[in-house]
């Protein structure tokens, strides 16, 4: 499995865009890039999965270059409710291995 | 449809007694994984199970097990609790193994 490194924490105040940048230098050809979110006490939710170039959702939007080896979740007007951790994941779209979480990025939404 | 449900919600166990955490997937869906989650370690996984069939492992004690029913429905038990047992047990279901995972809201074991 690829592995992923993201930023440990961010802070960012209430409005802006937020952009957490994941790197898998390793990543699979048939590999998915997935982003999940998690709030305290609570099982992580999916947010947005991608491939290559760029994927929108109601939620955020995913950057992938051409390259792969890098992905970017960007949150556009964050507001207090959006403060969790945010994992990135890399993996085959329906693989045999289980998807493995790291240590995610913990953003802090400030008024 | 109903989400992923975890039973019970909280639990307090002693040292050296056993526990039996359950899961019922999202209808449908047919493979279950768990996960350990502590402040330390973060988000670690324990084992994956498909059509009542344990597909993954991962590196944990033989304390820790698990199965799967025929309804897709999922246990894990760990034996002998120790202190560091002490975590959120998190299931997750999804229609095939290693696809969107849809987690459950966990049982927070505490272990005195």
């Amino acid at each position: 499995l690829a592995k992923t490194t993201q930023p440990i924490s961010m802070d960012s105040y209430e409005g802006q865009e937020v952009n957490i940048t994941c790197s898998h230098n390793n990543i699979a050809t048939n590999d998915y890039i997935t982003w999940y979110q998690q709030f305290p006490s609570q099982g992580p939710r999916f947010i947005i999965q991608g491939y290559k170039t760029k994927v929108t959702n109601e939620v955020a939007s995913l950057f992938i270059p051409a390259d792969r080896k890098s992905s970017t979740l960007s949150l556009p007007r964050v507001s207090l409710s959006d403060t969790a951790v945010y994992y990135c994941l890399v993996a085959p779209y329906s693989g045999n291995t289980p998807l493995v979480f790291g240590k995610g990025t913990r953003l802090s939404v400030i008024a | 449809k109903a989400g992923v449900t975890q039973t019970p919600r909280y639990l307090i166990k002693t040292r050296g007694q056993q526990v039996t955490l359950s899961c019922s997937p999202i209808s449908g869906h047919r493979s279950v994984s768990w996960y350990q989650q502590t402040p330390g370690q973060g988000l670690q996984f324990l084992f994956e199970y498909f059509s009542e069939t344990q597909r993954n492992k991962g590196n944990f004690p033989g304390r820790f097990s698990g199965r799967q029913f025929s309804n897709s429905r999922s246990e894990m038990n760990v034996s002998t609790l120790e202190l560091g047992d002490s975590a959120l047990y998190l299931c997750a279901s999804s229609l095939p193994p290693g696809e969107k995972l849809f987690f459950g809201s966990g049982t927070q074991l505490s272990v005195l």
